[in-house]
């Protein structure tokens, strides 16, 4: 079966740098990937999606990059500041119809 | 534009007890609807979908159950709750055609004691 991969250590960078976060998957290549933010005790909130014929994403400060060879994706955050501290959680659908796998997310905290 | 809703907020509830959680969805037809659990630091569990009125599928055998009595409206029960079914419970919802794209509620923080 399908299993994500993020990294479950906090991630801590300072402010102004550039957050990357890694999203790896064990089994067959999803037709998707989408990005999620969480804050705490909150629903995750959709970021970005990016196809598995797309390279990469972007949105304003967010990249994404999808390497089907590697099985990973990588999100990045540009110019990071203390608002963009949050889990962020990688989902992928799972191949059949409405569902989505989701991974246990990772921890960003920006310093100020 | 669309909104989803979903109360209680928060519950304590004793073991034994019945549960009813409700999710309500607005500005859309026909969404699928999604229950997910999500224990202390970890991450989000499936535990029933929908893709249309009285059509439920459970991913995990378990304590719980969910009905869809009108389009925009999805249920979570139990007729007597563990101590296990302390959680953080999210409704959500997406387009019945598409990426999947699920937009959540703003979630439930159920405790059993």
């Amino acid at each position: 079966s399908q299993k994500i991969e993020q990294n479950s250590e906090a991630l801590n960078i300072q402010e102004g740098k550039t957050a990357t976060l890694t999203c790896n998957y064990t089994n067959y290549s999803p037709a998707y990937l989408q990005w999620y933010r969480q804050d705490p005790g909150r629903g995750p909130v959709f970021l970005l999606l990016i196809r598995e014929n797309e390279k990469e994403k972007r949105k304003e400060r967010l990249k994404v990059t999808f390497d089907t060879t590697l099985k990973q994706s990588l999100f990045h955050i540009t110019a990071s500041q203390p608002a963009d501290s949050a889990t962020y959680l990688c989902a992928l659908d799972r191949g059949a119809t409405n569902k989505l796998i989701f991974g246990t997310g990772t921890l960003l905290a920006v310093q100020p | 534009s669309q909104t989803i809703h979903q109360w209680p907020a928060t519950l304590v509830q004793p073991v034994g007890s019945p549960l009813s959680l409700e999710c309500t969805v607005e500005g859309t037809s026909n969404p699928n609807l999604y229950w997910y659990r999500q224990a202390a630091g970890r991450g989000l569990q499936l535990l029933f979908y929908s893709v249309g009125i009285g059509q439920i599928s459970s991913e995990v055998p378990q304590n719980l159950s969910a009905s869809r009595p009108q389009d925009r409206q999805f249920i979570l029960s139990s007729k007597k709750l563990l101590l296990s079914d302390s959680g953080f419970y999210l409704c959500a919802w997406s387009l019945a055609l598409g990426t999947d794209t699920q937009y959540f509620g703003p979630g439930t923080r159920l405790t059993v004691l």
